[in-house]
Parts: C-alpha cells; sequence; structure tokens
C-alpha cells in the first residue's frame, strides 16, 4: 500500500514566524508532488506542486523536495492568522494518473 | 477563473435510497474526478474520468456508478446508499495535459440515515 504521511497537528506558529509542514511518502518511484491547502468547511485548492529535488518558491511559500529521503515540505514565511488552514500533501503514484493524498496538518497561526 | 459547481452543500439521505450527486465545471476541461474526504483517511479518489462515456476505477469504486454523457458534467451514482457512504464528496476537474492540477468544487455532505 502506497502512502503518504503527515502529522495532523495542529501545528501553531506566532503571526510572522515560517511555518514548516512536512510530508513523507512510501513509493519511491513517485515523481510529482503537490500542496493543496483547506480552509474549514471549504473545498481543497492548489497552491504549490514540485517535480525535481531542491526548493522551489512561490511569494511567501516554498517547497522542498528530497526523493533520496522520500520528503517534502512545504514552508510559509511571514506566517498570517489567513495562513490558518489544513495542509494537504499529495504524490502521484508511480505509474498511475492517481494522487495518493495525506491526511493534511492543521495550521493555526496566532495572532 | 475556473469555476467547478456541484448541485447540493448537503444532502440527507436514507438507507436504500438512490442518490445521485451532479458536478458541472466550466473550463473545457477534459478530465473529471470524484473523491470522498473523511476524517483520518484524507481525501480518496473514487472514479476519473478522461472523456466523454470514458471512466476508470478509483481506489474506492465499490457501491458507486459515474456517468459522464457531456463534457462539462460528471454526475456520482449511489446506487443503494448506505450509512458508510455518509461523507464528504468532493468533485474536481483538469486539462488532459495538466492532470494533477485540479481544481475542486465546493463539496456536498452526504448524510445517510
Amino acid at each position: 500500500q502506497k502512502e503518504v504521511e503527515q502529522n495532523s497537528g495542529p501545528l501553531s506558529v506566532p503571526e510572522g514566524a515560517i511555518a514548516s509542514l512536512n510530508c513523507t511518502y512510501s513509493d519511491r518511484g513517485s515523481q510529482s508532488f503537490f500542496w493543496y491547502r483547506q480552509y474549514s468547511g471549504k473545498s481543497p485548492e492548489l497552491i504549490m506542486s514540485i517535480y525535481s529535488n531542491g526548493d522551489k518558491e512561490d511569494g511567501r511559500f516554498t517547497a522542498q523536495l528530497n526523493k533520496a529521503s522520500q520528503y517534502v515540505s512545504l514552508l510559509i514565511r511571514d506566517s498570517q492568522p489567513s495562513d490558518s488552514a489544513t495542509y494537504l500533501c499529495a504524490v502521484r503514484a508511480s505509474g498511475t494518473y492517481k494522487y495518493i493524498f495525506g491526511t493534511g496538518t492543521r495550521l493555526k497561526v496566532l495572532a | 477563473d475556473v469555476k467547478v459547481t456541484q448541485s447540493s452543500r448537503y444532502l440527507v439521505k436514507r438507507t436504500g435510497e438512490k442518490v445521485f450527486l451532479e458536478c458541472v465545471q466550466d473550463m473545457d476541461h477534459e478530465n473529471m474526478f470524484w473523491y470522498r474526504q473523511d476524517p483520518g483517511l484524507g481525501l480518496r479518489l473514487i472514479y476519473f474520468s478522461y472523456d466523454v462515456k470514458m471512466k476508470e476505477k478509483g481506489d474506492i469504486p465499490e457501491g458507486y456508478s459515474v456517468s459522464r454523457e457531456k463534457k462539462e458534467r460528471f454526475s456520482l451514482i449511489l446506487e443503494s446508499a448506505s450509512t458508510n457512504q455518509t461523507s464528504m464528496y468532493l468533485c474536481a476537474s483538469s486539462f488532459r495535459d495538466r492532470l494533477y492540477e485540479q481544481y475542486f468544487g465546493p463539496g456536498t455532505r452526504l448524510t445517510v440515515t
């Protein structure tokens, strides 16, 4: 069974701090990795994708990928209360079109 | 803006009823998906359609069927609803060549009593 693991949280950080969200995956052949943000009572929205080892930056968000360690992370700089949400890690299962989603990490940014 | 709409936000049905959940997207996306989301289990794929009348089973297709007669519309059918199908159902869509950039609808919270 291919798995994606996330700490459910909540992860609490003060406003202005860096929030670090982590995800590990079991399928060594996975090539595509995604982060979705889901506000309470809302549907997920795609915020980042990463395909190569290293960092990918988009505004206050940085995705980091380490395929050797089977680890992907999302850093949110200058965290704002509006960043409070559940962050879902999704991994494309190798050899298929399917995503495998983690159960999400709940982030709380304290004003 | 991509818009994916779902027919109901909340639905309550009785065990054994036939249930239809409908999803419509207005961005001419080829791919459409049905997921369910449950606490502690995350998002799980029920069915996927890559074209009109074409479908693929996801990870948990048992107890569900789908219909895609028009490109913009993808329906999920629960032939005989059961209490273990109480869940949040999410529809998503994407372009054919950007399969993994999926846009989600607002969800339908289905309760089967």
